[in-house]
Order: structure tokens, then C-alpha cells, then sequence
């Protein structure tokens, strides 16, 4: 059983770019979360994808969007960068809706300079 | 508004002391509760969940927490600290009715001193 895995682990992108970030769910998993983690901070909820339909969004600007696919994979775009995007994304699944039970992949660092 | 508090942000113990870490949480329905933990640049790892019965839970590593309604606490413990607890705790509230949103503390960095 594979566990969460994102792409890419670093990122540095320039202010006003676009990026997107990937996420593969753990075998079995229909439900993936997106997380900000500033530095020093614990993770914020930026929403939830859960049978390829959005599910639940924190309090993020629509720039911020996302992405479920019919393998579950995600994706979470972030157009239009500012400097404070700068942080870890993180990508959790979980099994099914009903369940809270999250895993966590090992993020990917984004750096906007 | 639903919230966690991590009221301690470092911690330093010593190695074979006890440990606890606290967690008081602010939710009007019943919380679903975890502790999870994250090592520098790593991804976060489940120690423990609460979700109903015995309230007092066991995790992993030798790690168990109490949940005391009375006291909207979920505090984390373990009996004897290892060099390699050192890392960073985060407590969390799961919210069912917005899609098993998790919110998180601040997190408490411990240290564990030889």
C-alpha cells in the first residue's frame, strides 16, 4: 500500500506566476485536503475534494482552486502569487467522506520571491 | 468559531522525564480529536484520535492523551521521553459538517535534552 505522495517536494516560483502542485491519494482513498502551513504556524484548511467534486473550502482567496481526478489524484493551483503564498502545502486522503481519519503526504515547500 | 489552543509553543524536557502536552479546544458539538506530529520539512503524522468511548486513548510510540469534556482538553502524555520525541505537536478538531475539515493549533515544539 502506497502511502500520500506530492510533487514536486521545492518550488521556487516569482511573484505573479502561477503554479500547480500535485497530490496522489493513498490506495483506497477517495478524499484528498489541501493545507497551508506557514512558517511557525499549524496547517490551514484551504479545501476538500472528495469524488472529484469540492467539498468544504477554508477561508482562501479564489485564486486558490483545485482539482480531483477519476483516480483521486488532485491538484491545487494558485494563480497569480504573492510573497505571502510562500509556505508547505500539504495534501491528506482519506478513506471515505465519512471519515476523518486524515494521512498526510510530505508536502511541498513553495517559495515566492 | 471553532478553535485549538496550544497554550505552551516550546517545551524542553528531559530525556526519561514525563511529558505532557496541553490542548483545549472550542466547538460546540461533539470534537473529533487527534495529536499529530511533524518532524523539520516533513509531512504530519498521526499519533492518536478521539472519537468516541474510553476517553482516555493510546497511540503510537508509546504516546496516549485524555479527553475531558468538562475541561474542552485533549493534553497529550507520555510516561518517558525519548531523544527522538524531539519534534513538533500539533492538536487538531475535526468538523464533520464542513467536510471533515481539520483545524489545527499553533503546534508546541519540544525539545528533549541529554
Amino acid at each position: 500500500e502506497t502511502g500520500v505522495t506530492q510533487s514536486p517536494t521545492h518550488l521556487i516560483k516569482t511573484r505573479g506566476q502561477q503554479v500547480t502542485l500535485r497530490c496522489s491519494s493513498q490506495s483506497g482513498h477517495n478524499t484528498v485536503s489541501w493545507y497551508q502551513q506557514a512558517l511557525g504556524q499549524g496547517p490551514q484548511f484551504i479545501f476538500q475534494y472528495y469524488r472529484e467534486e469540492e467539498n468544504g473550502r477554508g477561508n482562501f482567496p479564489p485564486r486558490f482552486s483545485g482539482l480531483q481526478f477519476p483516480n483521486y489524484s488532485s491538484e491545487l493551483n494558485v494563480n497569480a502569487l504573492e510573497l505571502d503564498d510562500s509556505a508547505l502545502y500539504l495534501c491528506a486522503s482519506s478513506p471515505q467522506g465519512a471519515s476523518t481519519e486524515a494521512f498526510f503526504g510530505q508536502g511541498t515547500r513553495l517559495t515566492v520571491v | 468559531a471553532q478553535s485549538v489552543t496550544q497554550p505552551d509553543i516550546h517545551i524542553t524536557v528531559s530525556e526519561g522525564a514525563s511529558l505532557e502536552l496541553r490542548c483545549n479546544y472550542s466547538y460546540g458539538a461533539t470534537p473529533y480529536l487527534f495529536w499529530y506530529v511533524q518532524s523539520p520539512g516533513q509531512g504530519l503524522q498521526l499519533l492518536l484520535k478521539y472519537f468516541s468511548g474510553d476517553t482516555l486513548v493510546q497511540g503510537i510510540k508509546g504516546f496516549e492523551a485524555e479527553f475531558k469534556r468538562s475541561q474542552s482538553s485533549f493534553n497529550l502524555r507520555k510516561p518517558s521521553v525519548h531523544w527522538s520525541d524531539a519534534a513538533e505537536y500539533f492538536c487538531a478538531v475535526a468538523l464533520m459538517e464542513y467536510g471533515n475539515k481539520l483545524v489545527f493549533g499553533a503546534g508546541t515544539i519540544l525539545r528533549v535534552k541529554s
